[in-house]
């Protein structure tokens, strides 16, 4: 149990389009999911933490306006990349976490995004 | 800034060779150490959430040891096999963060057959 899925899987885009990626838990109702990032020979990096029914939280230096999160169903969570520039080309990775207070969270398998 | 540091990068073992690699993180505020094993175009998987010093967890042939106080955590792996090769992650979970994880780089691990 507890799977998740992200779609895209890869995505390339021209500069100064919207890209939404999708994150969804398939077996299960995440209170809480979480957007992380990769750029290439760097760690995961935490974005965004989304509660269903709230606001995202973002972390520092992450803006809000840029990388819109909408977690409308304890299943679906959306980020969606606006006015994409290829500085935003990165690995975007989301996970979900069953039960508040729960430690541990699933990972999506990730969504590669090039932007021309 | 909190820093999660994982050694070695990268390591190639032979086929039944035994491993190690560290994960070292801040010794305050500690609340969990998280150990994922990721392998390419797949989702992280999760293997261990550490909690308490001391700890040592298994599943199969893979185990961790977790060392708050000095802020460092072993995952051994025994006899490696080729479906080992993966990427290991670890990531340090703070007190009261609301389950913020904060990944090291990885370990990358590569078995020859």
């Amino acid at each position: 149990g507890a799977v998740v899925s992200q779609h895209p899987s890869w995505v390339i885009c021209k500069s100064g389009t919207s890209v939404k990626i999708e994150c969804r838990s398939l077996d299960f109702q995440a209170t809480t999911m979480f957007w992380y990032r990769q750029f290439p020979k760097q760690s995961l990096m935490l974005m965004a933490t989304s509660n269903e029914g709230s606001k995202a939280t973002y972390e520092q230096g992450v803006e809000k306006d840029k990388f819109l999160i909408n977690h409308a169903s304890l299943t679906l969570s959306t980020l969606t990349v606006t006015s994409a520039h290829p500085e935003d080309s990165s690995f975007y990775i989301c996970s979900a976490r069953r039960l508040a207070g729960e430690d541990t969270q699933y990972f999506g398998p990730g969504t590669r995004l090039t932007v021309l | 800034i909190l820093n999660v540091e994982q050694s070695p990068q990268s390591l190639h073992v032979q086929e039944g060779d035994s491993t190690n690699f560290t994960c070292s993180f801040p010794s305050s505020n500690f609340y969990a150490l998280h150990w994922y094993r990721w392998e390419t175009a797949k989702s992280p998987e999760a293997l261990f959430v550490m909690t308490l010093n001391g700890d040592e967890k298994k599943k199969g042939r893979i185990s961790a040891t977790l060392n708050t106080k000095e802020g460092y955590s072993y995952l051994y792996i025994k006899g490696s096999q080729p479906e080992d090769s993966a990427t290991y992650l670890c990531a340090f979970m703070g007190n009261n963060q609301g389950g913020k994880l904060i990944f090291g780089q990885g370990t990358e691990l590569s078995v020859k057959p």
